[in-house]
This record gives C-alpha cells, structure tokens and sequence, in this order.
C-alpha cells in the first residue's frame, strides 16, 4: 500500500528559529499533499494544501509566510515553520492521496514541535 | 454551520465485546465517509471507507455503516482486543470537495 514518510519524528527548537519538515511519499506520486495541525485530544485542522509546481493553497487564518510550503518534486512536500514561537509547538502531519480513492488518505507519523 | 461529532468520552469495553462508535455530522451532504485509527503521537491509518449510496460495509472485524437520513454513521469492531484500543477518527468529504474534513475522535479502550 502507499506510504508517506515524515522527518522528523521530533524536533525541539528555540523561538525565533526556524524548522523544516519533510514529507515523502514512498511508493507513489503525489501531486497533492496535505499539511495538518493537532492539539491534544484535538481534531486535525487543515493548514494548506500542498500543489507540486505550483503555491500552496492556505487555510484561512494560517500565515502563509510564518508556514512556508515547498513541493518541488512529485515525492516530496516540505513545511518550514519560519521564526517559530512557543504557540507554534504543535503536532504536525502530513498526508496524501493515492491515485485509488477506496484507499482513503495516507498519513504521515507526524512530527512533535516543540519551541522552547 | 458545518459539524462532524464523536463522542468526546472514551469508550471502555471489555475483551471480546464489540464495540460501537458514532460519528454524527450536521450541514453535510457527503460523497463519502472514512474511518482512521491513530494512535498516541502517531499519524492516522486509514482503515475504510464508504460512499454515500453505501449502507454498509465490512473489512474482517470491521464494520461501518451510513445512513445518510439520520446523518451518521456506527462504526463497529468486533471481537475486540486490547490491541484496538486507539482513538477513531472519521473523516467527511463532500460532493464538491476531496479534502476530508475530521471528527475529533473517539478515544476506545478495551480492557482485558
């Protein structure tokens, strides 16, 4: 079945810095990826869409140059969370879609930011 | 406005009793829905998924079922195992849109 890879699994940073996450699709290509936000016990809020070749399409109320999207490649998305603050800690998931839509949406491990 | 609810109360059963989770959606008119299981700091697995001209549908110990009158679906594990405590998820997709849109979950833990 398909696969999404997500680095990294954790991240600790300090505020004002900035970190990149990769997300990887394995065994398939996706023109589309999708980029998640989650709190404990929280639902997953979309945060952008991600179109390769092209800007990424964002929520409404996500900072689009606080969250920067990069999909250069067929295979992979990247979010960059630029000048991250303690608000930004956070559980971060990406996903994507194989071409066969019985299959749902596959997910990424997430990624655990935490800004000290 | 648009809402997807689970019961945000953990759900405790025993070992070997099914059990039934529900997601309610109000202001849809969905083409689809989907059921994930995540488990603690993991990203969600996709596990099934139904269409809206679909009343039911079954994956080994796994049954869901969608009735878009009542507008919900029951979502029912089988047998269950301590292995399938996780939180569930369900996911909604309309007509005019691919991208899912999730329910906060249901936490369940079975109890051996």
């Amino acid at each position: 079945g398909a696969v999404v890879s997500q680095h990294p699994s954790w991240v600790i940073c300090k505020s004002g810095t900035s970190v990149k996450i990769e997300c990887r699709s394995l065994d398939f290509q996706a023109t589309t990826m999708f980029w998640y936000r989650q709190f404990p016990k929280q639902s997953l809020m979309l945060m952008a869409t991600s179109n390769e070749g092209s800007k990424a399409t964002y929520e409404q109320g996500v900072e689009k140059d606080k969250f920067l999207i990069n999909h250069a490649s067929l295979t992979l998305s990247t979010l960059t969370v630029t000048s991250a603050h303690p608000e930004d800690s956070s559980f971060y998931i990406c996903s994507a879609r194989d071409t066969d839509a019985n299959y749902g949406y596959t997910f990424g491990s997430g990624t655990r930011l935490t800004v000290v | 406005s648009q809402k997807i609810e689970q019961n945000s109360e953990a759900l405790n059963i025993q070992e070997g009793k099914t059990a039934t989770l529900t997601c309610n959606y109000t202001n849809y008119s969905p083409a689809y829905l989907q059921w994930y299981r995540q488990d603690p700091g993991r990203g969600p697995v996709f596990l099934l998924l139904i269409r809206e001209n679909e009343k039911e549908k079954r994956k080994e110990r796994l049954k869901v079922t969608f009735d878009t009158t009542l507008k919900q679906s029951l979502f029912h594990i089988t047998a269950s195992q301590p292995a399938d405590s996780a939180t569930y998820l369900c996911a909604l997709t309309s007509g005019g849109s691919y991208i899912p849109t999730f329910g906060r979950g249901t936490s369940l833990i079975v109890h051996p």
